[in-house]
Parts: structure tokens; sequence; C-alpha cells
């Protein structure tokens, strides 16, 4: 069974940091496209970023650069957000995802973890 | 950014209802579209690729179809477990972008 579970949301002060983990079973990690995908408290979905199989290629939504990082450890079936000059305006849940097999939409999701901006 | 619309916004239908939701795009994504479904407080749930191949596990009532500008997402008979809102997502040039959704109410 796919799993994705995320970890390292919290409360953090705005120009404050934050590093968020996503910890993949259930399949070979090393081999899919992972992502990064945000929801703003009512709002839609947002695509943050994604990495390639062997974090050769990120690319990111502009609103990020220069802020966020995205990597991962093939080794560890691990993918990270390292979030810097955090703002208010990313407050949102961030979803881990995984890219398909043959296909570079989102087949599996994980549950998301809160991530809040305030002061 | 390629600017993805879909239409209703939101709708109002019964069980047994044959629903269809439209997304279009700013401009054309070939048939890099994918629909997912979510519920209230719960992650997103994969329904479709490729504008038109059903993810695994997602039952046959769902089914896309559309190329270029313009794509459909229909529910051939709208069962308990469908409402929810539902968000199209192009990704065929980067940022990848998604519709700002179509909630499914009970009418």
């Amino acid at each position: 069974e796919v799993q994705l579970v995320e970890s390292g949301g919290g409360l953090v002060q705005p120009g404050g940091s934050l590093r968020l983990s996503c910890v993949a079973s259930g399949f070979t990690f090393r081999n899919y496209w992972m992502k990064w995908v945000r929801q703003a408290p009512g709002k839609g979905l947002e695509w943050v970023a994604n990495i390639k199989q062997d974090g050769s290629e990120k690319y990111y939504v502009d609103s990020v650069k220069g802020r966020f990082t995205i990597s991962r450890d093939n080794a560890k079936n691990s993918l990270f957000l390292q979030m810097i000059s955090l703002r208010a305006e990313d407050t949102a849940v961030y979803f881990c995802a995984r890219g398909g097999v043959s296909d570079p939409s989102v087949d599996y999701w994980g549950q998301g973890t809160l991530v809040t901006v305030s002061s | 950014d390629i600017q993805m619309t879909q239409s209703p916004s939101s709708l109002s239908a019964s069980v047994g209802d044959r629903v269809t939701i439209t997304c279009r795009a700013s401009q054309g994504v070939s048939t890099l579209l994918a629909w997912y479904q979510q519920k209230p407080e719960k992650a997103p749930k994969s329904l479709i690729y490729a504008a038109s191949s059903l993810q695994s596990g997602v039952p046959s009532r769902f089914s896309g179809s559309g190329s270029g500008t313009d794509f459909t997402l229909t529910i051939s008979s709208l069962q308990p477990e469908d409402f929810a809102t539902y968000y199209c997502q192009q990704y065929n040039t980067y940022p990848y972008t998604f519709g700002q959704g179509t909630k499914v109410e009970v009418k």
C-alpha cells in the first residue's frame, strides 16, 4: 500500500523558517517524481514544487522561488521542503504527492501538514 | 501562466443524476489534464489523468474527455459518496495550475 506521511508543520513567525518532511512507503521511491501541493484555509489547491527521481531537476511556482527548496533522500525514502522567509500567505496545508509512473500528474497524496505563519 | 477555469463553481444534484463539470484552459495543454476529488478536511483523491484515463480503483461512473483547451468530467450516476469538490489541473506547462474547484452539493 502506498503511504505518504508528512511532518514538520506548525506555527512560525513571519520571516521564519520551517522544514517539512514526507516519508514514503509501499513503493520504490527512487523511481518517481515527487511534488508538494498546498491549500490555504478555505481555498483551492496550489502546486508548489516538483523534483525528479534523482533530484537533478526541480521546479517551483513563482511565489516561492528563492525561498523554498525541494529535496529528496532516496536512501531514506524521504521528500523535504525547506521553507525560509515565510510569509502570512504561505499559511496552508502542505501535501506531499507522488507523480504517476507513466504520467506526471499526481496519483497518490499524503494527508497533509498544516503550516501557520503568524505573529 | 495557464489559467484553468472550471464551470460551474458549484452545483446541486441528487443521487442518480448525471453530473458534468467543465474545465477550460487559457491555452492548449494537449491531454495533460487531471481531475481530483476532495472531501472536507481530507486530502485530495486522484480520479483521472491524461484527460480520460481512470486512476486505479476509481469507479467507472467517472469519465473524462477533451483535449487542447476544453475538458469535461462526467459522473454518470451520482452516488452519496460523490458529494465533494472537484479540481482540474494542467501539467503541460510549468507552473502546473489548478482550476478553482467545483463543489457538488446535495439538492
